[in-house]
């Protein structure tokens, strides 16, 4: 069966400090992997998505992911937090071929001034 | 995403009242899910849809309908409100490929 597991339920980061959500997966059906974005008051923005062109992929905001087949991860990272980067966020894995989704249960994230 | 609403935004309800939730897409989109969010859970499917005649139940549809009255427009009725359907309730699109693409959410309490 299909599963996603966000490791930290809170991230606490300084401004200007490194950001890393961590998720791990397991997935015998796994031709993409997401990370979503949701801040205070507003609906999920997807933030990148993995397709098996790249393990390395860039989104949007200056975020990237890496997937690891082997550690079965798929780690959010930024390089610099920034105070517009507080929000929610959300590791998902397609189910199935059915086009449904699972989600993971969010990490939030908080920057400090 | 202004491409996908949601009517209301808010809505305080009391229990045994029947309610509906909402969702027109102007993305052309086939597919359109209803999900509810619980803190601490993540996001859960309620119901799915890929077409107006193919409507599906998702891993929690007990005390949930939908009605699929267009392509762009797909509704969830909670027919007798109870205090544990208080959520915030997302609409989601998709099209081709398996990304969805979410409405801004309706927060929805139940006395």
């Amino acid at each position: 069966a299909q599963s996603v597991t966000q490791l930290d339920s809170h991230v606490s980061v300084s401004e200007g400090t490194p950001v890393l959500l961590r998720c791990n997966y397991s997935s015998s059906y796994s031709p993409s992997l997401f990370w979503y974005v949701q801040h205070p008051n507003k609906g999920l923005q997807l933030l990148l998505k993995y397709t098996s062109a790249a393990t390395l992929v860039k989104g949007i905001n200056g975020f990237e992911a890496e997937f690891k087949k082997s550690e079965t991860s798929f780690h959010l990272t930024k390089p610099s937090a920034h105070m517009s980067d507080a929000a929610e966020y959300f590791c998902v894995v397609p189910m199935d071929s059915s086009y449904k989704l699972i989600f993971g249960s969010g990490t939030r994230l908080l920057v400090r001034p | 995403d202004a491409d996908v609403t949601q009517t209301p935004r808010n809505r305080i309800t009391k229990t045994g009242k029947r309610i509906m939730l909402e969702c027109s897409q102007t993305k052309g989109h086939d597919r359109m899910y209803w999900y509810r969010q619980d803190p601490g859970l993540g996001l859960r499917l309620i119901y799915y849809s890929f077409d107006v005649k193919d409507i599906n139940k998702g891993e929690i549809s007990d005390g949930y309908s939908v009605s699929r009255q267009a392509q762009a427009k797909f509704s969830l009725s909670l027919e007798s409100a109870i205090p544990n359907q208080t959520a915030l309730y997302f609409c989601a699109t998709g099209e081709g490929t398996d990304t969805q693409y979410f409405g801004p959410g309706t927060r929805l309490t139940v006395l």
